[in-house]
């Protein structure tokens, strides 16, 4: 069973471009979790989505963010107009039901040149 | 809103000596999760505490849960190298959202 995949890896944009992460959780998992990673911080909870539904989002910020978890395929996390602020790690995580642990993937490190 | 909060954020150790991170959070919560962090990698997960009086023990960590102080520790028992990461805790939020503290920077000195 494969873990939580996450690509690209490293991704490097310009400022303006548009960034797509993708996460496949865990087979089996429909919650998934994204989370955003600064340098030398602490994770901080972005988006929880659950098959084709956005259950919480109060982590995203208000404009230029989207994630969406459709019934077939991995979820997305979309960064419009990427600036550099974006530059990040950004993790997502999967659970088979809301009371199970979390597992997560190796991350997308997002670079805005 | 949780909030939640780690000490001390760095943690310098002699190899063999003990030593405790403290993880305190704000509200009410069933859940809470310990994970390790080596640089450039992504989260391992150490621990689950589900109920209060929880104590979970693996090799030269073990971690504990008292709900009531909202308090978990985690207790690092003669320390090795190997350790040096960063330590997160994590307390469970509404829907299995989970709010992180900020880490707990380790690292193991001969």
């Amino acid at each position: 069973n494969a873990g939580v995949m996450q690509n690209p890896r490293h991704l490097v944009r310009r400022r303006g471009q548009e960034a797509r992460l993708r996460c496949s959780p865990m087979k089996g998992h429909s919650h998934v979790y994204w989370y955003r990673q600064l340098p030398e911080e602490g994770l901080k909870f972005m988006v929880y989505l659950q098959k084709e539904n956005i259950i919480d989002e109060s982590g995203m910020p208000k404009e230029r963010f989207s994630a969406e978890f459709p019934k077939e395929g991995p979820s997305i996390l979309r960064i419009q107009q990427v600036v550099r602020g974006d530059s990040a790690a950004y993790f997502c995580a999967s659970s088979l039901t809301q009371q199970d642990e979390a597992f997560f993937g190796q991350g997308t490190r997002l670079t805005v040149v | 809103e949780l909030k939640v909060e780690q000490n001390p954020l760095f943690l310098s150790m002699q190899e063999g000596k003990n030593y405790t991170i403290y993880c305190n959070y704000s509200t009410t919560s069933d859940r809470l999760y310990w994970y390790r962090q080596d640089p450039g990698k992504s989260l391992e997960s150490l621990f689950v505490l589900l109920s209060n009086g929880a104590v979970k023990q693996e090799g030269r960590l073990m971690a504990s849960l008292d709900t009531k102080a909202r308090l978990s520790t985690l207790h690092i028992t003669a320390a090795v190298h190997d350790l040096s990461a960063t330590y997160f805790c994590a307390v469970g939020y509404n829907n299995n959202d989970m709010r992180f503290g900020a880490g707990t920077r380790l690292t193991v000195k001969p």
